[in-house]
């Protein structure tokens, strides 16, 4: 059974630019979540995909938008990149996304902005 | 807002030793997963406890859930290099389930 797939892993953009990621979850997940990590502020939760809807997002500003396709294939995108956009991005997926959940992360995506 | 403090944040250890790390919210958590992370990798689900007093062994790790479900514990016995990483404790958000916040995490080191 294949994993969550994100592409690409490594990335490195210049600011004002924009930016997109694509994460693959494990067949017959249907909720995809985003997550960024940095060392000063950890994981942080951006937004939650279920069944093409947005279902739940994070504090995070305007910038920083989600799709998700009918086969729950998830994108996310960082508009006009600023240098504290540099993270890891992860995309989990989970079966349900209810109570209880269990998510199963990608190897995540290395945006570096300069 | 629920927050989820763990500590120690750092731990320099050598192989064999024991060590407890810990979870703690002042919020009920309806579970409580733990995650083990490697560099350049994405998070691993090491488990998920649900009722309050839970014990769950996994060969050498063993996870506590705290009585009134506001904290867990994760002992590692005999730790190995390979035991390397940082560990994780997240948990669904109340109302918001499917949203996990998560630890401020532990960077455990475990040399030969």
């Amino acid at each position: 059974k294949a994993g969550v797939t994100q592409t690409p892993r490594y990335l490195i953009k210049t600011r004002g630019q924009q930016v997109t990621l694509s994460c693959s979850p494990i067949s017959g997940h249907r909720s995809v979540s985003w997550y960024q990590q940095t060392p000063g502020q950890g994981l942080q939760f951006l937004f939650e995909y279920f069944s093409e809807t947005q279902r739940n997002k994070g504090n995070f500003p305007g910038r920083f938008s989600g799709r998700q396709f009918s086969n729950s294939r998830s994108e996310m995108n960082v508009s006009t990149l600023e240098l504290g956009d540099s993270a890891l991005y992860l995309c989990a997926s989970s079966f349900v996304g209810g109570l209880g959940t269990e998510a199963f992360f990608g190897q995540g995506t290395r945006l570096t902005v300069v | 807002t629920q927050l989820l403090e763990q500590s120690p944040q750092f731990l320099s250890i050598q192989e064999g030793e024991n060590l407890t790390v810990y979870c703690n919210s002042s919020s009920v958590f309806s579970s409580l997963q733990w995650y083990r992370q490697e560099p350049g990798e994405g998070p691993v689900l090491l488990v998920t406890v649900v009722t309050g007093g839970e014990v769950k062994k996994l060969k050498r790790l063993t996870f506590q859930f705290g009585d009134a479900r506001k904290d867990s514990s994760l002992h590692i016995t005999a730790a190995q290099p390979g035991d390397t990483g940082l560990y994780l404790c997240a948990g669904p958000n109340t109302g918001t389930a499917s949203k996990l916040t998560f630890g401020t995490g532990t960077r455990l080191q475990v040399t030969l």
